[in-house]
């Protein structure tokens, strides 16, 4: 069936440190986001890339759809980058519908 | 502006209350979408709508009822809810369902609690 999973579930960081998320999903996509859900609820747009690579600021994502995964890389995280992290895709198969994955919950301690 | 509003912001509702959320974008966005979203879980899509028609209605129970007045504007009419359906409500838009690309924007989302 229809899946995105996301790697790992939790993590855990000291402030300045990198890290790698990931995202795997099970079909060919027209549309793949990132997304930062802060601690208020709110979905923050970080990334369209339904393939290739982008980089803006600390941040930077890749998605290689032949391979079905994305990569999310933070770099010298901040306390403010913590929260939960979903990528989102529209399978070519599904219009219009957003499957989000299970999402990385992040933490960034000082 | 890549700005969607919603309100309210926290609603607690008695199984027999009737209420309505309302969103609102002003970019000129063509198709909008109501998720719900429970805690420590990712959002989960319950209608589209698509130049103001619904064009996906993912199995959701008759007592929440979407309405798309016009382009900028999304209702959800919430009557007879269970506690189970307190949850996050969001909003989202895009430019459209067949444009490419298709980027989706959220509203802050509105915490529903219901009693």
């Amino acid at each position: 069936g229809i899946q995105v999973e996301q790697s790992p579930p939790d993590l855990i960081l000291q402030e300045g440190a990198n890290s790698t998320l990931r995202c795997n999903f099970s079909d060919s996509v027209n549309n793949l986001q990132w997304f930062h859900q802060n601690p208020w609820g709110q979905l923050i747009n970080l990334f369209y890339i339904p393939s290739g690579t982008k980089q803006n600021g600390r941040l930077s994502a890749t998605t290689v759809a032949t391979e079905r995964y994305s990569l999310l890389y933070i770099s010298s995280s901040q306390t403010t980058d913590s929260g939960v992290y979903f990528c989102a895709v529209e399978f070519q198969t599904g219009a219009n519908n957003l499957f989000f994955g299970t999402g990385t919950r992040l933490t960034v301690i000082p | 502006d890549t700005e969607v509003t919603q309100t309210p912001k926290h609603l607690v509702m008695g199984m027999t209350n009737k209420k309505s959320l309302k969103c609102e974008q002003h970019m000129g966005h063509r198709a909008m979408y109501w998720y719900k979203q429970k805690a420590k879980k990712p959002p989960e899509l319950m209608f589209v709508y698509s130049y103001e028609k619904l064009s996906i209605n993912e199995s959701v129970p008759s007592r929440f009822s979407p309405e798309c007045p016009n382009s900028s504007l999304l209702n959800l009419h919430l009557h007879a809810l269970q506690p189970e359906d307190s949850a996050l409500y969001l909003c989202a838009s895009s430019q459209g369902v067949i444009v490419v690309p298709y980027e989706q924007y959220f509203g802050p989302g509105t915490r529903l609690t219901v009693t």
